[in-house]
């Protein structure tokens, strides 16, 4: 499959808690981006991770790629009500031209 | 603020109509992306353009569907002749990297299409 495989595909945790959501790939990439996307809603753009990068951080977000293992993580500390969403990880490829391949997405859930 | 707009928001019809998507991208932009989002298949890319010229379109059922720029604040997305199948939420997203591999891409609220 050319597209990420992310797991797991629900996610249900109390406020305060972290969220942990992973993507797994097959083929090589650029870069691996993350969208969320709330219900009703377009997806909105995260986070962008290049492959020759390891770990990124943006506010409560933290994004590590291991491009050995062909693997990502999205973790979101601290987990409020507003980030219930889905989460997508979409990978890019070098000679792509911008176009990016979504996976099928983590449905996260979180508890006030 | 910047947003992509997309009309209409809500579209029923039923078989065999035309429908027709627009999207603006936002100014500036100058690669756009049209997406359709359904429960079973997720999210598909259908068509996308560079300087408002087709890039890739191979995701897209060409008997059906169409995908022009006619000017470079304008995208459209029409089925001719439409079908239950094509029940979905269609997106339209741009870009501001003229297509580099960094490309972030900006998304639309979508349309909501149901084929009866």
């Amino acid at each position: 499959s050319q597209q990420g495989e992310e797991d797991p595909q629900a996610l249900s945790i109390q406020e305060g808690e972290n969220a942990t959501m992973n993507c797994s790939y097959k083929t090589s990439i650029n870069n691996l981006q993350w969208y969320r996307q709330n219900s009703g809603r377009g997806l909105v753009h995260l986070i962008l991770i290049r492959s020759n990068e390891r770990e990124k951080h943006s506010g409560r977000l933290r994004v590590t790629l291991d491009t050995s293992k062909k693997s990502s993580s999205l973790l979101i500390t601290a987990s409020r009500a507003a980030d219930t969403a889905s989460y997508f990880c979409a990978l890019a490829r070098g000679t792509s031209y911008g176009k990016l391949t979504f996976g099928q997405g983590t449905i996260l859930t979180v508890h006030p | 603020d910047a947003r992509v707009t997309q009309t209409p928001r809500h579209k029923v019809t039923e078989m065999g109509q035309e429908v027709t998507m627009r999207c603006q991208p936002i100014l500036g932009h100058n690669t756009v992306f049209w997406y359709r989002q359904t429960m079973m298949q997720g999210l598909e890319l259908l068509a996308y353009f560079r300087n408002r010229a087709p890039l890739d379109d191979s995701g897209m059922p060409k008997d059906r569907f169409s995908a022009e720029m006619p000017d470079a604040t304008l995208a459209t997305l029409k089925i001719q002749p439409s079908e239950p199948r094509d029940s979905a939420v269609y997106f339209c997203a741009s870009g501001p990297h003229g297509g580099s591999p960094q490309e972030t891409q900006y998304f639309g609220p979508g349309t909501r299409l149901l084929v009866l």
